[in-house]
């Protein structure tokens, strides 16, 4: 199946420091990548749809400014938690759709973020 | 806004069957996925319905019945293994995918 890596895997960062998060497919191109923020024992809630080369668009409730989202080509889109602070620890995921095999969502592996 | 609903747990014997329920009401429909996360791990996906009818797949199996906004996944012959959080997510009418708050499921000997 289709691959997608997330890097890095784990992350602990001092408060109002910035971390960046990399996903890329690898066998594939994504025109449009997601990506989810995921608190303990809570399910996956979207917070931006990242398209390639143009801006993001975030859901309801996130902020812009502070999750920037960038998606420069086909195969990599970042996200930047920006001045972290401790309620930003979470697990984020991104996930990408191969449009040549529509039916599926590939998941990377997850960024567990630590706030300090 | 998007609506999924799924029980919060469940318990099973190893070697049982284990059926989990998953009601959705959306603004479209593009297809129904399942997904299973162990703790900690990225989501896998497991199976996809767009049309009525059982999806089977070596031990599981999905449903879908799109009048009554209803699917259930079928787990037999409950390994161990099988202990981890299902999802429930939807496809609206675009690449979007909303998710159900999962459903726990504990495999015990």
């Amino acid at each position: 199946g289709a691959v997608v890596s997330q890097h890095p895997s784990r992350v602990i960062c001092k408060s109002g420091t910035s971390v960046k998060i990399e996903c890329r497919s690898l066998d594939f191109q994504a025109t449009t990548m997601f990506w989810y923020r995921q608190f303990p024992k809570q399910s996956l809630m979207l917070m931006a749809t990242s398209n390639e080369g143009s801006k993001a668009t975030y859901e309801q409730g996130v902020e812009k400014d502070k999750f920037l989202i960038n998606h420069a080509s086909l195969t990599l889109s970042t996200l930047t938690v920006t001045s972290a602070h401790p309620e930003d620890s979470s697990f984020y995921i991104c996930s990408a759709r191969d449009r040549a095999r529509s039916t599926e969502a590939f998941f990377g592996q997850g960024t567990r973020l630590t706030v300090v | 806004g998007q609506n999924i609903d799924q029980p919060t747990e469940m318990t099973a014997t190893e070697g049982a069957i284990v059926q989990i329920n998953c009601t959705y009401q959306t603004s479209g429909f593009n297809g129904l996925f399942w997904y299973q996360q162990h703790a900690g791990e990225a989501p896998t996906f497991l199976s996809y319905n767009v049309l009525d009818g059982l999806e089977e797949k070596g031990r599981f199996s999905s449903f879908l019945s799109r009048s009554k906004g209803y699917s259930y996944l079928l787990l037999k012959e409950l390994q161990m293994k099988d202990s981890a959080s299902y999802l429930c997510a939807v496809s609206p009418n675009d690449y979007k995918l909303s998710f159900g708050a999962g459903t726990t499921v504990t495999v015990r000997a």
